[in-house]
Parts: structure tokens; C-alpha cells; sequence
């Protein structure tokens, strides 16, 4: 079973910041938090992944929080392309198959 | 980055039929690979994982000798469909991971009809 819990849906202004939440509250000490979104009809995309502290990329910003409960990607300009699926995914970096969630659908609207 | 490439895209076959689909890494060897099934409005479902120069392993409920895996290099897995059902249409997706990365990387899926 996905340990991550999302959404399923959002919406989001283009041009906007689109927040999307994820709760892992069972969580162990040495898993990562990783985002992936999946736009339709392709395999999913790796988008950044996090320990413990925040960490910006080109395509996101992820901010944990201190108990690593919970996380939030950041896209800070949405634009049309970014709808997708995105699902936030737990994992020990140990080279095993990932476990995917229901994911959050994100639509960006003009 | 890391490329994962699988072929093709998509395939039309006809009900009893075999279907076979590849699934390449680029630019790293994958010892392990990975192979999802997405039916329509449903998240990825893990099917089985490939492992080179051995058997692959299965998830319950997933008929092995259904879906044929085969891992014989260290940058090709293989994904046979034998019998091809109508039910058997759905999106099929593979991965892998580089040892050298931590990320996954995951090829364009094929999306498979059986007519």
C-alpha cells in the first residue's frame, strides 16, 4: 500500500504558485520523500526528491516539514504543461520499486 | 540525464495474439528493472520486477506465465503478452534505476489495445 497520502484533484491559476500537499506520516527515518508527475499518456517524470531539508530545483521547490509528517511541492509559475498527475512517493533509496498512490491531478487553467 | 526508452508506443493486436515489448536503458546498466500496468484513471500497479540473468519475480495476482519477462542483458528487459485478451488493454510502463543516481527513470509506456 502507497504510504503517501494526497488530494486528488487541483486546480490552479497559470502564472500561479501551485502548492500541492502530501501527508507521510508513518515515515521512517531513512526514506526519502520523491515527487514524480505523470502527464497524460507518457511514463512518469521525476521531478526532486528530499530528506529532510527543503531543495529547489528548475522545476520545483519541496519544503518538508520538521517532523517529515508531511511535504509540499512548490511550481512556482504554473503553466498549461504542468497538468498532470503528481504523486508524491516515500522510499529508502535501497534500488526498489517505487509504490504509487492515488496522486494528486493538477489542472492548470488559463 | 539517465534515459529509459520502451517500445512501442502503442500496439493494436487481435484477441489471441502474443505482443512484445522492449524496454531499454540508455546510457546506464539496469540490473533491475521494473515493469507497471495503468488501466484508464488508475495509478501505476507494479506487476513485476526483472532481474538480469534470473528469473523475474511477480506481484499476486499477476500470471507469469501470462506475461513473459525476459532480462538477458544488462540494458533490455522484455515484456511478452501471450494470448493478448481484450482485457489485457491497458498502458504498460517500465523502469529502472541507475545505481549511480537515486532517482527512478521510467520509459514513454506502450499503450496496448487487443481487438
Amino acid at each position: 500500500d502507497a504510504k503517501t497520502t494526497q488530494p486528488p484533484s487541483m486546480d490552479c491559476a497559470e502564472g500561479r504558485a501551485a502548492n500541492l500537499p502530501c501527508n507521510h506520516s508513518t515515515i521512517s527515518g531513512n526514506e526519502y520523500v520523491y515527487w514524480y508527475r505523470q502527464i497524460h499518456s507518457q511514463g512518469p517524470q521525476y521531478i526532486i526528491h528530499g530528506l529532510k531539508n527543503n531543495e529547489t530545483n528548475e522545476m520545483a521547490s519541496l519544503i518538508i516539514t520538521e517532523d517529515r509528517k508531511s511535504s509540499t511541492l512548490i511550481l512556482p509559475h504554473a503553466t498549461l504543461r504542468d497538468t498532470a498527475v503528481y504523486y508524491c512517493i516515500v522510499d529508502n533509496n535501497a534500488g526498489n520499486m517505487l509504490t504509487f498512490g492515488g496522486g494528486t491531478r493538477l489542472m492548470v487553467k488559463p | 540525464g539517465a534515459v529509459v526508452s520502451q517500445h512501442p508506443s502503442w500496439v493494436i493486436c487481435k484477441s489471441g495474439t502474443s505482443v512484445k515489448i522492449e524496454c531499454r536503458s540508455l546510457d546506464f546498466q539496469a540490473t533491475t528493472m521494473f515493469w507497471y500496468r495503468q488501466f484508464p484513471k488508475q495509478s501505476l500497479m507494479l506487476m513485476a520486477t526483472s532481474n538480469e540473468g534470473s528469473k523475474a519475480t511477480y506481484e499476486q495476482g499477476v500470471e507469469k506465465d501470462k506475461f513473459l519477462i525476459n532480462h538477458a542483458s544488462l540494458t533490455l528487459s522484455t515484456l511478452t503478452v501471450t494470448s493478448a485478451h481484450p482485457e489485457d488493454s491497458s498502458f504498460y510502463i517500465c523502469s529502472a534505476r541507475n545505481s549511480g543516481t537515486t532517482e527512478a527513470f521510467f520509459g514513454q509506456g506502450t499503450r496496448l489495445t487487443v481487438v
